[in-house]
């Protein structure tokens, strides 16, 4: 289940079911978003990215999907791992602007084997 | 691929004294690397951008003779925190792109720096 509050959301997956992770992005001008993962004490590694001529984007067991129209982003995995339990932030960026990327606020993923 | 790293990973010091952090790309060259901010259980807040061979743009709210930043090589950027208070502290994280790789790519970041002050 999700809990929103003073916490980040967090999503519990048992392992081997597909997880979907959600963010609302706040730009309309934005056109290139990526996903994140964070483990604890690390910085942000790369997951998957898409640009806004592109609605869906699949990686290795990772699906990126985009939708302009209300400014929605979700990433979805397939076949969740207990490797996968980590933060998982989205970010956008307008790359006429010096690709500066602006996070969401992040969702915890929690794999129960 | 492309490797940010940082230096050091953790600090642990007195109120009031400054820190320097250093962020290096290791096998590219980066006129641009940015540095964030990250609290406990929050999402990362860009502070500055910082540009090799000119100064430092900042983020609105961000003290620029609190966070100085020096660009000085294509390959390290540092962030001073000067006269650190406990409010300072946190983790601090930089990122590069690697310019080689086109315009609509991501940013690699380093693994982080955590910041307590005591």
């Amino acid at each position: 289940g999700e809990s929103v509050g003073l916490h980040l959301p967090t999503l519990s997956v048992q392992e081997g079911d597909n997880s979907i992770i959600n963010c609302a992005y706040s730009n309309s001008a934005s056109d290139y978003f990526i996903w994140y993962k964070q483990e604890s004490g690390k910085g942000p590694q790369f997951i998957i990215d898409i640009r806004s001529n592109m609605d869906k984007r699949q990686g290795q067991r990772v699906t990126v999907l985009l939708n302009k129209t209300v400014k929605h982003l979700s990433l979805q995995i397939a076949a969740t791992q207990p490797g996968d339990s980590a933060v998982y932030f989205c970010a956008e960026a307008n790359m006429e602007y010096g690709n500066k990327l602006v996070f969401g606020a992040g969702t915890i993923l929690r794999v129960k084997s | 691929g492309a490797v940010v790293s940082q230096h050091p990973s953790w600090v642990i010091c007195k109120s009031g004294t400054s820190v320097k952090i250093e962020c290096r790309s290791l096998d590219f060259q980066a006129t641009t690397m940015f540095w964030y901010r990250q609290f406990p259980k929050q999402s990362l807040m860009l502070m500055a951008t910082s540009n090799e061979g000119s100064k430092a743009t900042y983020e609105q709210g961000v003290e620029k003779d609190k966070f100085l930043i020096n660009h000085a090589s294509l390959t390290l950027s540092t962030l001073t925190v000067t006269s650190a208070h406990p409010e300072d502290s946190s983790f601090y994280i930089c990122s590069a792109r690697d310019p080689r790789t086109g315009r609509n790519q991501p940013q690699h970041f380093g693994d982080g720096t955590r910041l307590s002050i005591l």
